[in-house]
């Protein structure tokens, strides 16, 4: 159960569009629609923003997008904000009862 | 709105047995999955373990011979014991509510406790 493969940061401007990947393999992110995303900030708790692949929580800003192809899965997120700064981790459902997550991608807004 | 909130002593010494509370309010801990997940400092998220209402677990192969997850309904509140825990388990524990079903996902979660193992 290997961890899902993700940038280590990616970074983009306020207002414009940026896109975090995630890999794995056709049993876990390959596997229907199970891919979910979220957002951590500093010493907070991470946040549901995405799941199965492209639906959004209530509450969660229709910037934010989901989408898959194949075994990799991704998060776009367009008109970059401030407060988007943070970390963000995809996780998949794996299968037999268990998950696996990314190791997460640091987003920079400069 | 649910939320979670976990308890537990902050430091324990190696060798010895890691037990933490999730207390469940604002929604009855029956007929969902509850999870613990990890982050050691400065790193990734770690899915650790998984109890259902009705007693059954499932746990991450690496931890399977180390860790029991358990529940007690009457007070809303799961739990987890990690035993012969090294400086590897020294983490922030977080506990989550399982949407498990379509599509999977961990959709509340406690504010995170932090566990360091030292002597």
């Amino acid at each position: 159960q290997s961890a899902l493969t993700q940038p280590a940061s990616v970074s983009g401007s306020p207002g414009q569009s940026i896109t975090i990947s995630c890999t794995g393999t056709s049993s876990d992110v390959g596997s229907y629609n199970v891919v979910s995303w979220y957002q951590q900030h500093p010493g907070k708790a991470p946040k549901l923003m995405i799941y199965e692949g492209s639906k959004r929580p209530s509450g969660v800003s229709n910037r934010f997008s989901g989408s898959k192809s194949g075994n990799t899965a991704s998060l776009t997120i367009s008109g970059l904000q401030a407060e988007d700064e943070a970390d963000y981790y995809c996780c998949s459902y794996a299968g037999s009862g268990t998950w696996v997550f990314g190791g997460g991608t640091k987003l920079t807004v400069l | 709105q649910v939320q979670l909130q976990e308890s537990g002593p902050g430091l324990v010494k190696p060798s010895e047995t890691l037990s933490l509370t999730c207390t469940v309010s604002g929604g009855s801990i029956t007929s969902y999955y509850w999870s613990w997940i990890r982050q050691p400092p400065g790193k990734g998220l770690e899915w650790i373990g998984y109890i259902y209402y009705s007693g059954s677990a499932n746990y991450t192969p690496s931890l399977k011979s180390r860790l029991t997850i358990s529940l007690d309904t009457s007070k809303n509140q799961f739990f987890l014991k990690l035993s012969s825990v090294t400086a590897a388990d020294t983490a922030v524990y977080y506990c989550a509510r399982v949407r498990y079903g379509s599509g999977s996902y961990f959709d509340s979660w406690g504010q995170g406790t932090l566990v360091t193992v030292s002597s």
